[in-house]
């Protein structure tokens, strides 16, 4: 069975420092790994994903996201954050020939300090 | 054009009441889903079909029935709503069952009283 843990519900950064989220999966079979951003009162959308190929994936404004087997881990940054960043973000994870639903992680708070 | 579009957007109903949710996709997709998120935004499968034929049906209560009558409508309808159906539920579609990366709708915010 799939499942995804998010370390920390919520992280707090300053404007213009480092964003770590981290997202740590458990696969049977290789993994699709997902990250969405929703911003309060809006549905989810796709920030970037893993198939296949090159584990680092590049996504949308700014963020990206390395896969690394070794570790289960799937975890997103971003150089330098932004006030705008401030968001609920998403882990999840599909296995690719197994149970493809998408099962998400609980989600992590990125808060944006002045 | 929005790509997977929900109604209502807001929901406020009485406890007992049977009351619907509409979901419609024009991307093309094949799979669609619903899913719930509660207060704490914890997201939480509830359904899933593909090509209007049902594939997944998580433990959810009877009350809840999903309808499909076409691969690009996947409707939600509840009976005898209670207190704690109280949520956000989501509808998404993907292009099918191997590519999932999905595409969300708005949410509909369902608040029972």
């Amino acid at each position: 069975a799939q499942s995804v843990t998010q370390l920390g519900s919520h992280v707090s950064v300053s404007e213009g420092a480092l964003v770590l989220l981290r997202c740590n999966y458990s696969s049977s079979v290789p993994p699709y790994l997902f990250w969405y951003v929703q911003y309060p009162n809006q549905g989810l959308q796709l920030l970037l994903k893993y198939t296949t190929g090159a584990t680092l994936v590049k996504g949308i404004n700014g963020f990206e996201a390395e896969f690394k087997k070794s570790e289960t881990s799937f975890h997103l940054t971003k150089p330098s954050a932004h006030m705008s960043d401030a968001a609920e973000y998403f882990c999840a994870v599909s296995e690719s020939g197994g149970s493809y639903i998408p099962t998400f992680g609980r989600g992590t708070s990125l808060i944006v300090h002045p | 054009d929005t790509a997977v579009s929900q109604t209502p957007k807001y929901l406020v109903t009485q406890m007992g009441n049977d009351k619907s949710i509409k979901c419609e996709q024009n991307l093309g997709h094949d799979t669609m889903y619903w899913y719930k998120q509660d207060s704490k935004k914890f997201l939480k499968i509830m359904f899933s079909y593909n090509n209007k034929e049902l594939i997944i049906n998580e433990t959810v209560p009877n009350r809840f029935s999903p309808k499909s009558p076409d691969k690009a409508h996947l409707n939600l309808h509840i009976n005898s709503l209670e207190l704690g159906d109280s949520a956000v539920y989501f509808c998404a579609s993907s292009l099918d069952v191997e590519n999932t990366e999905a595409f969300f709708g708005q949410g509909t915010r369902l608040t029972v009283v």
